[in-house]
């Protein structure tokens, strides 16, 4: 089974700090993605990869930006963490080529707060 | 713009139950269209994929259709239990360069009382 593992399941920071949320999968998928889930608004995407060191901007990458120095790891990082940014962000991953269906791999979530 | 629309919003209904959550779509070129179920506190796991040339599958209690003509879908749970209080989120996948881009409903969350 695919897994997708991401650092924290709660954090809860300050206003100005700096936060890193890690997810890391172990299927050798090329694609992973970073969402930010907020009650009706459903999820909407920050930031996504389809290689090592390659990136691009989703809908919202405002106050965000991410790494991707490992296939298998994809890190966002909030330079300046905001009250507004409290939320659930959830890390996914996804196969590329033939084999890919489109399907979305999840990890728990992380539940941000800043306070 | 590529839009998935979900309804209703919320469903509450008891044990033992059918219910039909709606998912209609604006989405092109289309590609396929999943059902997720996602726990209270967890990812998101999908239930069933749709292809252009698919009209109906089931996946145990769920069964999912589709009309590509009207670009709406449809989620059916059969005998409602328990462990189906979740939200379900529909998610319609275009695609560009190759790869696929999903776009999301903003889910039904479904509620089922003993």
């Amino acid at each position: 089974d695919v897994k997708v593992t991401q650092s924290s399941r709660y954090l809860v920071k300050r206003t100005g700090e700096k936060v890193f949320l890690e997810c890391v999968q172990d299927m050798d998928h090329e694609n992973m993605f970073w969402y930010r889930q907020d009650p009706g608004l459903g999820l909407r995407l920050i930031y996504f990869s389809y290689d090592v060191k390659m990136k691009e901007k989703g809908d919202i990458p405002e106050g965000y930006s991410v790494s991707r120095e490992k296939k298998e790891r994809f890190s966002l990082i909030l330079e300046s963490a905001s009250t507004n940014q409290t939320s659930m962000y959830l890390c996914a991953s996804s196969l590329t080529g033939i084999l890919d269906t489109g399907e979305l791999f999840f990890g728990e979530g992380s539940r941000l707060t800043v306070l | 713009k590529n839009q998935v629309e979900q309804s209703p919003q919320s469903l509450i209904i008891l044990e033992g139950k059918n219910c039909t959550l709606q998912c209609n779509y604006t989405v092109s070129p289309f590609s396929n269209l999943r059902w997720y179920k996602q726990d209270t506190g967890r990812g998101p796991v999908s239930l069933t994929i749709m292809t252009f040339s698919e009209n109906t599958k089931s996946n145990g209690r769920y069964t999912a259709t589709l009309d590509a003509d009207t670009k709406q879908s449809s989620l059916h749970i059969t005998a409602s239990q328990l462990s189906d209080s979740a939200s379900y989120i529909c998610v319609v996948s275009g695609t560009r360069g190759g790869s696929y881009i999903p776009t999301f409903g903003r889910g039904t969350s479904l509620i089922v009382h003993p």
